[in-house]
């Protein structure tokens, strides 16, 4: 069956990088994207941006253009997004979903979630 | 930037009817999707394409578009429907998540 299984928790200092990884099991890994989403403590979704499984073509959200960066590694049907200048307002659970892709796109709804990774930012 | 509108919190009474609306600009021009999310669990696709449903999902869940509105209605609601609830749209290739709902089930 279908899962995106993630990397461990991380500990980060302000200022550091954090690369988280999902990797995918069940389905052909370049029919799909992988969407990543995080989600500070009590706080609501944060879409951060997708990455084609197709042919690696991304899309950040503008709030993370500058420190965000998403790749694949098809060999290993495995995704990686590396956040970095951390804060301790990136301190949140990050998610990657699922999502289907056109060509040029990936723009449609998240049928599969990883179970997330605790990025804590702390001095 | 797009904005999705929830309001923060629902409540219902076993049995009843919860309806949990979310509203944009031209939302009615664009596909949503809805997300539960349960504590310390991940979020879960049960409205696609504004109205349907995923295998799996209980056929009380559904969803309908009127306008710049979509609403997800969970009808003979259950105590395990307690949960956040989010909306999500695509804006210029950016998915954009509505601030979610809180469910009580009184």
């Amino acid at each position: 069956q279908v899962q995106l299984v993630q990397s461990g928790g991380e500990v980060k200092k302000p200022g550091a990088s954090v690369k988280v990884s999902c990797k995918a099991f069940g389905y052909t890994f370049t029919s799909y994207g992988v969407n990543w989403v995080r989600q500070a403590p009590g706080q609501g979704l944060e879409w951060m941006g997708w990455i084609s499984g197709y042919n690696g073509n991304t899309k950040s959200a503008q709030k993370f253009q500058d420190r965000v960066t998403m790749t694949t590694d098809t060999s290993a049907n495995t995704v990686y997004m590396e956040l970095r200048s951390l804060r301790s307002d990136d301190t949140a659970v990050y998610y990657c979903a699922r999502g289907f892709c056109t060509t040029t796109s990936c723009i449609d709804y998240f049928d599969y979630w990883g179970l997330g990774t605790l990025v804590t930012v702390s001095s | 930037s797009y904005d999705l509108t929830q309001p923060p919190s629902v409540s219902v009474s076993p049995g009843q009817t919860a309806s949990i609306p979310c509203s944009g600009d031209e939302l009615g021009e664009r596909y949503v999707s809805w997300y539960q999310q349960k504590p310390g669990q991940s979020p879960v696709l049960v409205i696609y394409h504004d109205t349907k449903r995923p295998s799996g999902i209980p056929e009380r869940f559904s969803g309908s578009s009127s306008g710049n509105t979509v609403t997800l209605t969970i009808s003979g609601t259950q105590a395990m429907d307690e949960a956040d609830y989010y909306c999500q749209a695509w804006d210029s290739s950016t998915a954009v998540f509505g601030g979610g709902t809180k469910l009580t089930i009184l």
